[in-house]
């Protein structure tokens, strides 16, 4: 199994742009999330998903969408990248009652 | 409203040396769980233990040991030992069931074992 996989792991926008972060799982995981991190801050969750087609808002959700069509994939997308919106990204899945399993982040640049 | 603190920003020690890092929580919940992450200079997250709160024995795996007083709201984690490869930050986390997706993280730990 590959676990948890995010693309890319870098990424740097201008202001305004738009952009998808990939998020894909092979452990048939139902419930998967998205965190960010910034410095001293710990993580917070954006979005997250218990199943295709439910997703649910977290404690960031402002700046970003989700959409679950499939049971591998949650895709974060940012609408009109700003600044604020510079952190590291983590997805994470789980399945049932287990634990969260992290991707191994993306480090996201605004300009 | 749930909320982990992590006093202790950056703690370096020689290497050999005991260390605890110190996690306290809040919450209203009666049933909740606690977690420990280590996050490695590479960046990933690597999970290290979960705990119940129903559960107050502390749990010991090599080098790795956890106090939980829910006495005094705590889930403190104790390397034994230490090792360079311990260098990380470490994350203490809440739930209040098992997989909930709202963990609570605390803001972290910077752990630098010195030669």
């Amino acid at each position: 199994n590959a676990g948890v996989t995010q693309t890319p792991k870098f990424q740097v926008l201008k202001t305004g742009q738009s952009m998808t972060l990939q998020c894909a799982q092979d452990m048939n995981h139902e419930y998967m999330s998205w965190y960010r991190q910034d410095p001293g801050m710990g993580l917070r969750l954006i979005h997250y998903s218990v199943g295709a087609g439910i997703t649910d808002q977290g404690e960031v959700p402002n700046g970003y969408n989700v959409s679950r069509s499939t049971t591998e994939d949650f895709p974060l997308r940012l609408l009109s990248a700003a600044p604020s919106q510079t952190s590291v990204y983590f997805c994470a899945s789980r399945y049932r009652d287990s634990e969260q399993y992290f991707g191994p982040g993306t480090r996201l640049t605004v300009t | 409203a749930q909320k982990v603190t992590q006093a202790q920003t950056e703690i370096s020690v020689v290497e050999k040396e005991d260390v605890t890092l110190d996690c306290v929580y809040e919450t209203r919940d009666t049933t909740y769980y606690l977690f420990w992450y280590k996050q490695p200079p590479s960046g990933e997250l690597v999970f290290l233990i979960r705990r119940n709160s129903f559960d107050e024995q502390n749990e010991i795996s090599g080098r790795y040991s956890w106090n939980f007083q829910k006495s005094t709201s705590s889930f403190n984690f104790t390397i034994t030992a230490s090792q360079v490869v311990d260098s990380a930050v470490y994350f203490c986390a809440l739930s209040e069931f098992v997989g909930n997706e709202k963990l609570t993280f605390g803001t972290g730990t910077r752990l630098t074992i010195i030669p």
